[in-house]
């Protein structure tokens, strides 16, 4: 069975810092993996996805993240946050081939200025 | 585009109580999930409809938790009778995928929030 590992429960960040989460993810064959974002009393938002090709995927809100194989990774990346990524991030994967997602336990980040 | 709309936003009940949520997906998604997002953790599928018919309830407590989709397009999720651990966000999601490979992303609705006391 697929799971998906997010180690940090919460990350504080200065504004304008740099950042990233991560996540690590369990599954036999290559998965489709996927990061979400839900503000407070919104429903998820894809950040972004990746299937197949290149490892390094852009996303929205000048996130990219990385997948690799070696670590199966899929770690998210911003180089520069501001006040409104203050959020609950979740990554997620599915099987190939398939949308039924499978979410890690989420990873809550803070915005200091 | 309008998106996925869900109700009641918010529902407190006691347990043992029934409770009904309801979910209109955007117009022309063919599948639609509920997830439950029980607080501290990611979201997890309860079931998942193909146009009318369930694809997948693996996860679904059918002892208790049941969920329809007449006619393709509005969905329902009951729970009868809750109990405590029941307490969650319940979030329902729409995509346009019909068959082949999954290239669209699902799009979520902002969530019923229950608690059950």
């Amino acid at each position: 069975a697929q799971s998906v590992t997010q180690p940090d429960i919460h990350i504080t960040v200065s504004e304008g810092a740099s950042l990233e989460l991560r996540c690590n993810y369990s599954y036999g064959a290559t998965p489709y993996l996927f990061w979400y974002v839900q503000s407070p009393g919104q429903g998820l938002q894809l950040l972004l996805k990746y299937f197949s090709g290149d490892t390094l995927v852009q996303g929205i809100k000048g996130f990219e993240a990385e997948f690799k194989r070696s670590q199966s990774s899929f770690n998210l990346r911003k180089p520069s946050v501001h006040w409104s990524d203050a959020a609950e991030y979740f990554c997620a994967v599915a099987p190939f081939g398939n949308e039924k997602l499978t979410f890690g336990t989420g990873t809550r980040l803070t915005i200091i200025p | 585009e309008a998106g996925v709309a869900q109700s009641p936003r918010y529902k407190i009940i006691e347990k043992r109580q029934s409770v009904a949520f309801w979910c209109n997906p955007i117009s022309g998604h063919a599948t639609l999930y509920w997830y439950q997002q029980i607080l501290g953790q990611g979201p997890k599928l309860l079931i998942q409809f193909q146009n009318n018919g369930v694809v997948d309830d693996s996860q679904l407590p059918k002892d208790r938790f049941s969920a329809e989709r007449l006619k393709g397009v509005d969905s329902t999720l009951k729970i009868q009778p809750a109990k405590l651990e029941d307490s969650a966000v319940y979030l329902c999601a729409s995509s346009v995928r019909d068959r082949g490979p999954f290239n669209e992303k699902l799009f979520f609705g902002s969530g019923t929030q229950l608690s059950v006391l």
